[in-house]
């Protein structure tokens, strides 16, 4: 069973400091997925990293898939009000059909 | 908005009662997934559908079914409910299956109250 753990579980921070929200499994994925969940409604996909090393930038978000494909991590610079929500990565297996979850990170910005 | 679309938003209903959920894929994705997402499990796959035929299979109950019809549309049926039943229910899409690269959209979700 691939398992992937989040850490840390929640994050409160001042608009303006920098986060990092990490994604660790003994697992191998073909491909993992990093989403942002607001209350009530569904995960809203912001990248998919597919090659081990691979960093990927959106905006203030910087998403890197740790060499072995193993491990991924977010890094949100100058966060913003905007940026609260719970942060999910979801790796997709070989067969590249059901995703596994994380448990999720809820990041809280204050302003 | 991701072009998922499920109804309903909202359901309440009994202990040992029977409800349909239905999702209609975006325009051009030929494969569905059904998850559920609860307090303390998190999100976990159910069953995935490709082009009308199942594909995969996860945690899901022998009460749950689902199908995907001809339109690709789907429905996830949950059947003899329990208290524990209680949770959102999500609907994702992709283009296909089986590739590496397949990104999942998901719908905004059913909430499921079972009283």
């Amino acid at each position: 069973t691939q398992l992937l753990e989040q850490s840390p579980q929640f994050l409160s921070i001042q608009e303006g400091e920098n986060l990092t929200v990490y994604c660790n499994s003994s697992s191998v994925f073909s491909s993992l997925q990093w989403y942002r969940q607001e209350p009530g409604e569904g995960p809203v996909l912001l990248v998919t990293v597919v090659t081990g090393g691979e960093v990927k930038k959106l905006k203030r978000l910087t998403f890197q898939f740790g060499d072995a494909r193993k491990d991924s991590s977010l890094h949100i610079t100058a966060a913003q009000t905007g940026d609260t929500g719970l942060y999910l990565c979801a790796g997709a297996g070989a067969a590249g059909n059901k995703l596994t979850f994380g448990g999720g990170t809820r990041v809280l910005v204050k302003p | 908005d991701s072009g998922v679309t499920q109804t309903p938003k909202h359901l309440i209903t009994a202990t040992g009662q029977r409800v349909t959920l239905r999702c209609s894929p975006r325009s051009g994705d030929l494969s569905v997934y059904w998850y559920q997402q609860s307090l303390d499990q998190g999100l976990q796959f159910l069953i995935q559908y490709y082009n009308g035929e199942e594909r995969a299979k996860g945690n899901i109950l022998e009460r749950f079914s689902a199908q995907q019809f001809p339109d690709l549309h789907s429905e996830l049926n949950l059947s003899s409910l329990e208290l524990g039943d209680s949770a959102l229910y999500f609907c994702a899409s992709s283009r296909l299956a089986g590739v590496t690269y397949n990104e999942q959209f998901f719908g905004p979700g059913t909430r499921l109250t079972v009283l």
